[in-house]
């Protein structure tokens, strides 16, 4: 059974850049296309990005270019999301998600990362 | 890029039918997911492919697509439904992921 445990709270200032993990277990990563979601306090569920493995390609969404960066380790089986030049409109709980089963559905996810931007 | 629009809220009685909305442009030319949020939690899925229930969702969860709205049903409303719930879609013109603007559930 797949799991995802991502790492814990993160308080930084804004211009910071702040490195959340995301650690596979019960599959292999490079198995895996791994994705990047975060909720606003109170908002709605928007998508970062994703790594396919599948081609080795990296996306973006439009409004985190230049910002985001997604890795993985594949000796640790363990994916990262850095995203830079914190505001405080980043303040967010950010979500690993992958899919297993039905394809460009997000079935398994990870418990969340709280990241709080204040000065 | 493509929009998700849905009611921000809705309330349903105890044993009584809840339908959340999800509009978007030709909606149903794309394959519609739906998740279940509830406070503090990461969300899940409890429909997928329009209509298609995951192992473990109720049968009193059902969805369907078509025009420019694409609708999850609650059928039997209990307490424990009471969640935000999120469309999402599969842009292909840009391989890009899009949820919905969210639906507050509440069951009383």
């Amino acid at each position: 059974q797949v799991q995802l445990v991502q790492s814990g709270a993160e308080v930084k200032k804004p211009g910071a850049s702040v490195k959340v993990s995301c650690k596979v277990s019960g599959y292999t990563l490079t198995e895996l296309p791994m994705h990047w979601v975060r909720q606003a306090p109170g908002e709605g569920l928007e998508w970062m990005g994703n790594f396919d493995p599948d081609d080795g390609e990296t996306i973006y969404a439009q409004k985190f270019q230049g910002r985001v960066t997604m890795t993985e380790d594949t000796s640790t089986d363990t994916a990262y999301m850095e995203l830079s030049s914190l505001r405080s409109d980043d303040t967010a709980v950010y979500y690993c998600a992958t899919v297993v089963g039905a394809n460009f559905v997000f079935d398994i996810w990870g418990q969340g990362t709280m990241v709080t931007v204040s000065s | 890029s493509y929009v998700l629009t849905q009611s921000p809220s809705l309330s349903v009685a105890p044993g009584k039918t809840a339908r959340i909305t999800c509009g978007g442009d030709n909606i149903g030319s794309k394959n519609v997911h739906w998740y279940q949020q509830k406070s503090g939690q990461a969300p899940v899925v409890v429909i997928n492919y329009d209509s298609d229930r995951p192992s473990g969702i109720p049968e009193r969860f059902s969805g369907s697509n078509s025009g420019n709205t694409a609708t999850l049903t609650i059928s039997r409303a209990e307490a424990g439904d009471e969640a935000d719930y999120y469309c999402q879609v599969w842009d292909s013109s840009n391989d890009h992921y899009v949820f919905g603007t969210g639906t507050k559930v509440t069951v009383l």
